[in-house]
Parts: structure tokens; sequence; C-alpha cells
């Protein structure tokens, strides 16, 4: 059982498109992380979110933690072709100390122009 | 400043042999952790090293070891490769071993034939 799913899978569109993506867990978690990642390279950590009902904004992207940290959105408004990548949401595991994460399988995100 | 550095960055070996890989962290830099990340399964924490000690390993099986140098640099081993061993492993480093921020590296990829 995956501890953090993430939807859609994948999403394809068009250049100044709006986008939703969602991380979503049964548990609770002190923090949740997005990170996105190009082919070829590493994950590189977008945003951290702490606080229940957190919305951090980050240019075009917006991040939202849910009151109860068992989920967060990640929102892109009039998306780029470089915003083209895997989107992938992050926690602390429940089962390890120190920096280990655990990752949902994310969100394969496609803008074409 | 540098980032992580990871080699090689791709490696072709067959079912049965062994392979090192080895990371480079971010100066000053004293926890490494190392992930696989695969199509089906995404990405899953290894192990993670701190002051060259093992601090956590995740639910991989012992023909996956690794260690850590005086210089915080480290390595890992996968020993008797199986054809489910080819993916991205990924190697992240942070300044401490908890609250703080992990970089990734861009991995080494790994095909067994």
């Amino acid at each position: 059982t995956q501890l953090l799913e993430q939807s859609p899978q994948f999403l394809s569109i068009q250049e100044g498109e709006n986008l939703t993506v969602y991380c979503n867990s049964s548990s609770v978690f002190s923090s949740l992380q997005w990170y996105r990642q190009e082919p070829g390279e590493g994950p590189v950590l977008l945003v951290t979110v702490v606080t229940g009902g957190e919305v951090k904004k980050l240019k075009r992207l917006t991040f939202q933690f849910g009151d109860a940290r068992k989920d967060s959105s990640l929102h892109i408004t009039a998306a780029q072709p470089g915003d083209t990548g895997l989107y992938l949401c992050a926690g602390p595991s429940p089962d390890q100390a120190g920096t280990a994460l655990i990752f949902g399988k994310g969100t394969t995100l496609s803008v074409s122009s | 400043k540098a980032g992580v550095t990871q080699t090689p960055r791709y490696l072709i070996k067959t079912r049965g042999q062994q392979v090192t890989l080895s990371c480079s962290p971010i100066s000053g830099h004293r926890s490494v952790s190392w992930y696989q990340q695969t199509p089906g399964q995404g990405l899953q924490f290894l192990f993670e090293y701190f002051s060259e000690t093992q601090r956590n390993k995740g639910n991989f099986p012992g023909r996956f070891s690794g260690r850590q140098f005086s210089n915080s640099r480290s390595e890992m081993n996968v020993s008797t490769l199986e054809l489910g061993d080819s993916a991205l492993y990924l190697c992240a480093s942070s300044l401490e071993s908890s609250g703080n921020t992990i970089y990734f590296g861009e991995g080494s990829w790994l095909t067994v034939v």
C-alpha cells in the first residue's frame, strides 16, 4: 500500500491552462514536500509545507497543506512548457528517523506549446 | 558551491555481477542517503549514513549495502545483481541527519542484462 497517493498519474495540457495535482494519505504528516524532477536529473525541492491549512506561493505555483495534514495540492496557473516534468510529493518516513523520506509515485506533467 | 556528484552516471552490468556506486555530498554536508527509483515502485529509501554510521535502512535485501568515509563521501554496493535491480540510484545529502533539506544528485542509471 502506497502511503502517499498522487493523482493524476499523467497530465497532458496546452500552454496557458491551469492544473492541480493532488497528494493524499490516510496518515498524518508533520510536513510534506513537493519536488520536480526533469528527465535525467535528480528531484529538486520546490517547497516544504509544515502547518495544517498552510498555503505557499512560488510564482505561478500554489501549494496547500490540508487542515488535517493528511493531504496536499499543487496548483499551477497558466502552465508553460518549462513546467514539464515529474512532480513528486514526499513526507518523513513514519518508520525511520533521520532524513528518510517516503515519496508518492508522482504526476508526470507534459505542457505543449 | 558544487552540488551532489554521483559516479558513474550510466552503467550496464550482467546478472550475478556486483556494482559499486559513488556519491560526493555537498561540501560541509555530513548526511548522505540513497534512494532507488523505478517506474513501478517510484522512489524508495535505501539507507542513510551520518558520521560514517548507518542511521537508517529501508526495506531492501542484504545484497544492498553502503558505507560512508570520513570525508562524508559515500558508496553503495549491490551484489549478485538481478534484472529487477535496474533503476536510477539517487544519492542525497544534507547538513545534519534531521530537520534539514536534502539535495539530490543526478543519479546513476544502472541497467542489469
